[in-house]
């Protein structure tokens, strides 16, 4: 079946330090790849995505490329900032009988000012 | 648009009680999702719907657990009797049908079974 495999956590970075957070997958056929970002006491919200092989998902200074020969879809951020501390997921849907994502366990990123 | 509303954002309750938390998904979105999330296994799918009808209920735990939608702008999770290992955050989500489109997760009700 599907599955996602991400980073563990806590990850703690000062501020204005590269971050990059791992996330490899296993899916049938050609899943659609993203990231989701939950902050405190929040539910999770759309970060970015991609839906075939190199694209680039992009948003707040955040990247993501899609890479099938790896199954890979790394989340990076060029110079972090204290308010990107968060709970980061990757997911992916496959599409294949069931519309739901499949979620990483999340990683928990703290940026330290 | 509001976005996904679930209610209540908290509920404690004693173990043997029923609880039922809400979930009121983004006006179009054909596809209801109910999640439960904890500490030890991370974010679980228990069910999800598309126009209103249940398609895959595998994550549901037990037959404590059940979920309706009946109908597109309201959904229900229900636990009977609820259980301390219950105590979890349940997430409500919606979409647009497909694989492309991703999912609005609402607050998520914060559930402790004392």
């Amino acid at each position: 079946g599907d599955s996602v495999t991400q980073m563990e956590g806590p990850v703690t970075l000062s501020e204005e330090a590269f971050l990059t957070i791992n996330c490899t997958y296993t899916a049938t056929g050609y899943p659609s790849l993203f990231w989701y970002v939950q902050y405190p006491g929040e539910g999770l919200q759309l970060l970015l995505k991609a839906t075939k092989a190199d694209d680039k998902g992009s948003n707040k200074g955040f990247e993501a490329t899609y890479r099938k020969e790896t199954t890979s879809f790394h989340l990076e951020k060029g110079s972090v900032q204290v308010s990107d501390s968060a709970v980061y997921f990757c997911a992916l849907n496959s599409g294949g009988g069931a519309d739901g994502l499949t979620f990483g366990k999340g990683t928990h990123l703290i940026i330290q000012p | 648009d509001a976005g996904v509303i679930q209610s209540p954002r908290h509920e404690v309750t004693e173990m043997g009680q029923e609880v039922t938390l809400r979930c009121k998904p983004i006006s179009g979105h054909n596809s209801l999702f109910w999640y439960r999330q904890t500490m030890m296994r991370g974010l679980e799918l228990l069910i999800y719907f598309n126009n209103n009808v249940p398609i895959d209920d595998s994550g549901m735990p037990e037959d404590r657990f059940s979920a309706k939608m009946p109908n597109a702008s309201f959904s229900t999770l229900k636990i009977q009797p609820s259980e301390p290992r219950d105590s979890a955050v349940y997430f409500c989500a919606s979409s647009l049908e497909g694989r492309r489109s991703p999912l609005h997760f609402g607050n998520g009700t914060r559930l402790t079974v004392t």
